[in-house]
């Protein structure tokens, strides 16, 4: 069991740029959440997959944000014209079995706009 | 809506200390659940422990115990005999029970220093 990976795990980007990143969560998990993280701050939800079908989008997630779970493995978290306020790191966790078990983590992509 | 509230952000403790992590949450559901994250400076959000609201059988893994108190929507993480690999921050989560409510609910973390 390899656990959630994500990548790249650092982006440096200029403002107004695209950006995308990957999650690939644990294989047997159904559900995929992606999060952000600012410095100091906890985890804020940004959106929630359970197989393909995207079920909850926050109210932080803009239009500039698109998330896909096209075969309900892998993840993409797309960012347009990116900002220097969508500095953070990006976290996505999965989770198999009952709804509202533990989540498991990846280790996050930490993307810095310039 | 949910909150969670970690009011202090910092505690620093010599090691072989003992030392207790506040989390106060608020829901207006009556089914919900609660986590521990633990998250080293490597970055990745390591589980701790999950307990729901109909449980409030306080837990002990180790040095770690948990004291969930429904009266006041508590739910405290105290580390004994803390040691230097201790050293994270650490956060508690909500989750409310619901065909839409799958997202969790960070407080804003506690950085513990464990000093030798």
């Amino acid at each position: 069991d390899t656990g959630v990976s994500q990548n790249p795990r650092h982006k440096i980007t200029k403002r107004g740029q695209n950006v995308t990143f990957r999650c690939d969560p644990i294989s047997e998990h159904n559900r995929l959440y992606w999060y952000r993280q600012t410095l100091g701050q906890g985890p804020e939800f940004l959106t929630y997959f359970q197989n393909e079908a995207q079920l909850e989008k926050s109210r932080l997630l803009s239009d500039r944000f698109s998330a896909e779970r096209p075969k309900g493995s892998f993840s993409t978290l797309e960012i347009q014209r990116t900002e220097q306020g969508d500095s953070a790191m990006y976290l996505c966790a999965s989770s198999g079995g009952t709804l509202n078990t533990e989540a498991f983590f990846g280790q996050g992509t930490r993307l810095t706009v310039v | 809506a949910q909150k969670v509230t970690q009011a202090q952000t910092e505690i620093s403790v010599v090691e072989k200390e003992d030392v207790t992590l506040d989390c106060v949450y608020e829901t207006r559901d009556t089914t919900y659940y609660l986590f521990w994250y633990k998250q080293p400076p490597s970055g990745e959000l390591v589980f701790l422990i999950r307990r729901n609201s109909f449980d409030e059988q306080n837990e002990i893994s180790g040095r770690y115990s948990w004291n969930f108190q429904k009266s006041t929507s508590s739910f405290n993480f105290t580390i004994t005999a803390s040691q230097v690999v201790d050293s994270a921050v650490y956060f508690c989560a909500l989750s409310e029970v619901g065909v839409n409510n799958n997202d969790m609910r960070f407080g804003a973390g506690t950085r513990l220093t464990v000093k030798p």
